[in-house]
């Protein structure tokens, strides 16, 4: 199937631990992006990649830090887990240039739910 | 930068009836405007988009009407059905990060749409 994954769906840990969430897409799209999604459902951009060069990194703490190895992956790692951090990250993708022509379209990942105790 | 409030928070339809869902934005620069349906448990999907060039959309029982002058843009859902239920997300684009690059979407608070049967 053709889409955006993400790994673990579900994580739960505990406050000051260390954790990382893997998105891999196979839509051979040049951009990826992670987002966040808190209780109340709404969706903030946090970073994106485009060709594996960060573009995008809005006021999101230091402590969270993406990594892209390569154009088909983006991962987000956090350190140092806080209450707060809790919520659905969503990863996506999208392609923005085809010879001439921009699409806009961002594919989304299912999410993973992260829970901090 | 761009702010995007979306209306109502909550809608409820009888199965069959119109819904409508209204976002406006605030960045005249924006010239990028889709409409995201996140059913429970899933990511957002794209249903339709306009582009500031264009005053309405139309996709089978799916509309979107835009007014660049009001900075305003609505979702319009005919003939509902129950699986039309889930939360409805409206978006701005107005950044073209780098140049032939993605482009930064501003969400709306979503709205969650009910159909009874």
């Amino acid at each position: 199937d053709t889409a955006v994954s993400q790994t673990p769906k579900y994580l739960v840990t505990q406050m000051g631990n260390d954790k990382s969430i893997k998105c891999e897409q196979n839509l051979g799209h040049d951009t990826m992006y992670w987002y966040k999604q808190d209780s109340k459902k709404f969706l903030k951009i946090m970073f994106s990649y485009n060709n594996k060069e960060l573009i995008i990194n809005e006021t999101v703490p230091n402590r969270f830090s993406p990594k892209s190895p390569d154009k088909a992956h983006l991962n987000l790692h956090i350190n140092s887990l806080e209450l707060g951090d809790s919520a659905v990250y969503f990863c996506a993708s999208s392609q923005h240039q085809q010879r001439y022509r921009y699409y806009y379209e961002q594919y989304f990942g299912p999410g993973t739910r992260l829970t901090v105790t | 930068g761009e702010n995007v409030e979306q209306h109502p928070s909550t809608l409820s339809v009888q199965e069959g009836d119109s819904a409508v869902i209204k976002c406006t934005y605030s960045d005249s620069a924006s010239n990028y405007f889709p409409w995201y349906k996140q059913e429970l448990g899933k990511g957002p999907q794209l249903i339709i988009d306009i582009r500031s060039n264009v005053g309405e959309k139309k996709d089978q029982r799916i509309a979107v009407t835009l007014n660049k002058t009001a900075k305003h843009f609505s979702l319009h859902i005919t003939e509902t059905q129950p699986e039309d239920s889930a939360v409805y997300f409206c978006a701005a684009s107005n950044k073209r990060i780098s140049s032939g690059s993605a482009r930064q979407l501003t969400f709306g608070s979503g709205t969650q749409l009910t159909v009874l049967p």
